[in-house]
């Protein structure tokens, strides 16, 4: 069955620290996708990438970075030289084509960048 | 990029009052609709998911006669809770699929009930 494990309840770092959250995940169809969100305060989600599973290069987007490895089944999360604004729940998810695209989320991860 | 509006933001009722909530893609049709619930310091839980035009699946749990979900039109779903109790006190987000978008989900910025 599909899973998403997000085995780090709350994470606490001082600013300017790297961090990394990490995501593992099950699944038995070869087509699917993985997510990360953003959750701050507010409660509005923010999505922060999309990566398929026939694309394994990780990705960089300023101090943000995600590596994707398949022979491990993870797509861990990566905030380099943190900062105060980064401090929310971030969630991992999946979606499967075999299951209509519907998503599965990991349980999340408390981020709190301290100053 | 694409918008999907929820209304209201927050909302306070009574226990025994119903209390709608809608949600509304801005600018692009929606054929499929999800309805999310997010109790504080959990992650997210689908209630269900509606397709224009059709009845809404709803998960296994989920009540389909307190969760009234009705997606008539391809830009607006609504969730109306009935008979609201303190226990469906929550956040609900919904999020929106565009027709043909495969694997792609727009959030909404989510509604957050109290139930006194």
């Amino acid at each position: 069955a599909q899973k998403v494990t997000q085995a780090q309840t709350e994470i606490s770092v001082v600013e300017k620290e790297d961090v990394t959250l990490d995501c593992v995940y099950e699944t038995r169809d070869t087509t699917y996708y993985l997510f990360w969100y953003k959750q701050p305060p507010s409660g509005e989600l923010v999505f922060l990438i999309r990566r398929n599973s026939f694309d394994e290069q990780n990705e960089i987007s300023g101090r943000y970075s995600w590596n994707f490895q398949k022979s491990t089944s993870s797509f861990n999360f990566t905030i380099t030289a943190s900062q105060v604004v980064d401090s929310a729940v971030y969630f991992c998810a999946l979606s499967e084509v075999d299951s209509n695209y519907q998503l599965i989320w990991g349980a999340g991860t408390k981020l709190i960048i301290k100053p | 990029g694409a918008v999907v509006s929820q209304h209201p933001s927050r909302v306070i009722c009574k226990s025994g009052t119903s209390v709608k909530i809608e949600c509304r893609s801005l600018d692009f049709q929606a054929t499929t609709m999800f309805w999310y619930r997010q109790f504080p310091k959990q992650s997210l839980m689908l209630m269900a998911t509606s397709n224009e035009g059709s009845k809404a699946t709803y998960e296994q749990g989920v009540e389909k006669d307190k969760f009234l979900i009705n997606h008539a039109s391809l830009t607006l779903s609504t969730l109306t809770v009935t008979s609201a109790h303190p226990e469906d006190s929550s956040f609900y987000i919904c999020s929106a699929r565009e027709f043909g978008g495969g694997e792609e989900q727009f959030f909404g910025p989510g509604t957050r009930l109290t139930v006194l």
